[in-house]
């Protein structure tokens, strides 16, 4: 069974510019949570969807977006990066919608100029 | 406001030895914890876990302990390999899946020495 992929898995942009990260789930899984890590704040998280509805969210501003398709695939965008957006964004699995158990991706490093 | 505190950030062992790394909460609410493990560009995968209704949990050389009152749980691994230099995370979730996905810890990396 394939594990979770994410894309791009580096990307350099610009302060301002938006930015699209990809997450395919294991397959049958229904819940896909995002976190962001930083060296100074370890692993953050941003949200959670599960069967196409964002279930639950994460302090981070607005600017911090994501959706959930059909096929349980999820994106997430990041609209007028800052500098401080910078970061390694994983993208995690489960079945159900809880936060045991999570399969984790290896992550899109951005870095922004 | 860290509800997951891991206040060692680095932790260096001799091989053969035993690691002990350390996890403390402040939320009651946490009724599940996990442990992970994520080397160098990859992500964390999922190491070993253990509910509040028990108190110890094991598999092979990893063991997790967890003490409600004193909110405090800690991960055994008897014998420290070289393979387990890596960054652990601690992480807790409350009932229901947790209204902020599963809280982590800054992580604590154990070097293992030969």
């Amino acid at each position: 069974k394939a594990g979770v992929t994410q894309t791009p898995r580096y990307l350099i942009k610009t302060r301002g510019q938006q930015v699209t990260l990809s997450c395919s789930p294991i397959s049958g899984h229904r819940s896909v949570s995002w976190y962001q890590q930083t060296p100074g704040q370890g692993l953050q998280f941003l949200f959670e969807y599960f069967s196409e509805t964002q279930r639950n969210k994460g302090n981070f501003p607005g600017r911090f977006s994501g959706r959930q398709f059909s096929n349980s695939r999820s994106e997430m965008n990041v609209s007028t990066l800052e500098l401080g957006d910078s970061a390694l964004y994983l993208c995690a699995s489960s079945f159900g919608p809880t936060g045991n158990e999570q399969f984790f991706g290896p992550g899109t490093r951005l870095t922004v100029l | 406001d860290q509800q997951v505190k891991q206040n060692s950030p680095s932790l260096s062992v001799q091989e053969g030895r035993i690691s002990i790394l350390n996890c403390d909460y402040t939320n009651s609410m946490f009724d599940y914890f996990l442990w992970y493990k994520k080397y160098p560009a990859e992500g964390p995968t999922f190491l070993i876990s253990i509910s509040s209704i028990k108190d110890k949990n094991e598999d092979g050389r990893f063991t997790v302990f967890l003490n409600k009152s004193a909110k405090h749980l800690s991960l055994h691994i008897v014998p420290s390999q070289p393979g387990d230099s890596a960054v652990y995370f601690c992480a807790a979730s409350d009932p229901g899946g947790g209204a902020d996905g599963l809280t982590f810890g800054k992580g604590t990396h154990l070097i293992i020495q030969p």
